[in-house]
Formats: structure tokens, C-alpha cells, sequence
């Protein structure tokens, strides 16, 4: 079974440009996240989506970051312009969750790590 | 607001060893948690999981103890192995209210196997 894809793996850019990146989660999972990792940090969520709903963005900075999940499979997270302090790395998860039922565990992708110069 | 944290930022063990990684949580919502691995350039990877209607988990070398009225669980690796060097995350949530289906994580503690 293909787990999470992410791309790229690696991103270097220059502040005040944009950046973009890709997620296709596990086939079935209805759940997408992104997270974000700081250095020396754990993951931090930026936002869930259930289907193509985002049903959590309450930490997305919406001025400058986006994200759509265009047919409730995969996703992209935008950032224009970027800014020295958003270098990080940027996890996409996903998961099947039933609503009302137990939680499950999320599987993560590689993660695109993204420098700001 | 730290609502999962791990106090250790790193542990250093003995090949064959016991590996004890401990966690705190402070929201009494909680009632899922996890311990994920990750290993440099990688995603972390989950490695095994406690519902709180239980206090023990075990999956082979790893078990997780859950003490809800401490509000902390921790993760014991019998016998380490310098394969299991590596970040070591905790991370809870919640089947209701604001942290539902949402992982939130602690900061990590980094274990060292030495051989």
C-alpha cells in the first residue's frame, strides 16, 4: 500500500516569493492534515480537512497561507509571500476517521522541507 | 498553551537496556494517545497506541503505560536496540470538542542507543 506523497522534498526560496506544496494521502483516508515543524519542535497542526471540508484552519495564517483539497483527495498548501521565520518543515498526514467512532492513528508523508532566505 | 509535553529532551540508554520516554498532558479531554518515531529527512512513523478506557499496551518491544489521574503515559522499549535511536513524539487527542481528530504533539525526546 503507497503511503503519503509529498513534494517536493525540499524547497529554497527567497522571502516575499511564493511557494507551493503537494500532498496525496492514503487512498480511502478521508482526513487530510498539514503540519508544520519547527526545529527542535513538535508537528503543529495548520489545518484538517474532512473530504474536501476543512474543518479545522484555525491556526493557518490566513494572510499569507492557503489550502484546498480539490476533490477530497489531494491537497496543496500555498504561501505567498513567504517569510524568513515560515522555514520549517511541512507535514502532510491522513487518516480515516468515522465520525463519533474511535480515533485512529495518522500516517505522515516525508515532509518538504522549505528554507527562506 | 503546551497541552502535551515532554520534559526530556533527550535519553541516552545501553543496547539492551530498558528505554523509558515519559509524557505529560494537561487537557482532560484527551482519551486517544500515540507515540510516533522519526528519523532524520523522514516523517514520523507511529509506532503504537493507548485508548484511555486501558492503562497497558504492549507490541512486542514497546509498551505504553497510561496513568489518567497523573495525566501521564510513558513509552518502554525492551530490550533497545540501536535501531530504535531516534525522535521519539507523543501525541494525544480527543473524540469530542475542539481536538477532535486533531493529534496534538509533544516536543520530542531524542533517544540514543549506544551498542
Amino acid at each position: 500500500e503507497a503511503g503519503v506523497v509529498q513534494s517536493p522534498r525540499y524547497k529554497i526560496i527567497e522571502k516575499k516569493q511564493p511557494v507551493a506544496f503537494w500532498c496525496n494521502p492514503i487512498s480511502g483516508h478521508n482526513t487530510l492534515y498539514w503540519y508544520r515543524q519547527n526545529l527542535g519542535q513538535g508537528p503543529e497542526l495548520l489545518i484538517r480537512y474532512e473530504n474536501e471540508e476543512a474543518v479545522d484552519d484555525s491556526q493557518l495564517p490566513k494572510d499569507r497561507f492557503s489550502a484546498e483539497r480539490l476533490k477530497g483527495v489531494d491537497s496543496t498548501l500555498k504561501i505567498q509571500p513567504a517569510e524568513l521565520g515560515d522555514s520549517a518543515v511541512y507535514l502532510c498526514a491522513s487518516s480515516f476517521l468515522r465520525t463519533g467512532g474511535m480515533n485512529t492513528e495518522a500516517f505522515f508523508g516525508q515532509g518538504t522541507r522549505l528554507t527562506v532566505v | 498553551d503546551q497541552q502535551v509535553k515532554q520534559n526530556s529532551p533527550s535519553l541516552s540508554v545501553q543496547e539492551g537496556r530498558i528505554s523509558i520516554l515519559n509524557c505529560d498532558y494537561t487537557n482532560s479531554m484527551f482519551d486517544y494517545f500515540l507515540w510516533y518515531k522519526k528519523y532524520p529527512a523522514e516523517g514520523p512513523t507511529f509506532l503504537i497506541s493507548i485508548s484511555s478506557i486501558k492503562d497497558k499496551n504492549e507490541d512486542g518491544r514497546f509498551t505504553v503505560f497510561l496513568n489518567k489521574s497523573a495525566k501521564h503515559l510513558s513509552l518502554h522499549i525492551v530490550p533497545s536496540q540501536p535501531g530504535d535511536s531516534a525522535v521519539y513524539f507523543c501525541a494525544a487527542s480527543a473524540a469530542g470538542g475542539t481536538s477532535y481528530g486533531k493529534l496534538t504533539f509533544g516536543q520530542g525526546t531524542i533517544l540514543t542507543v549506544h551498542p
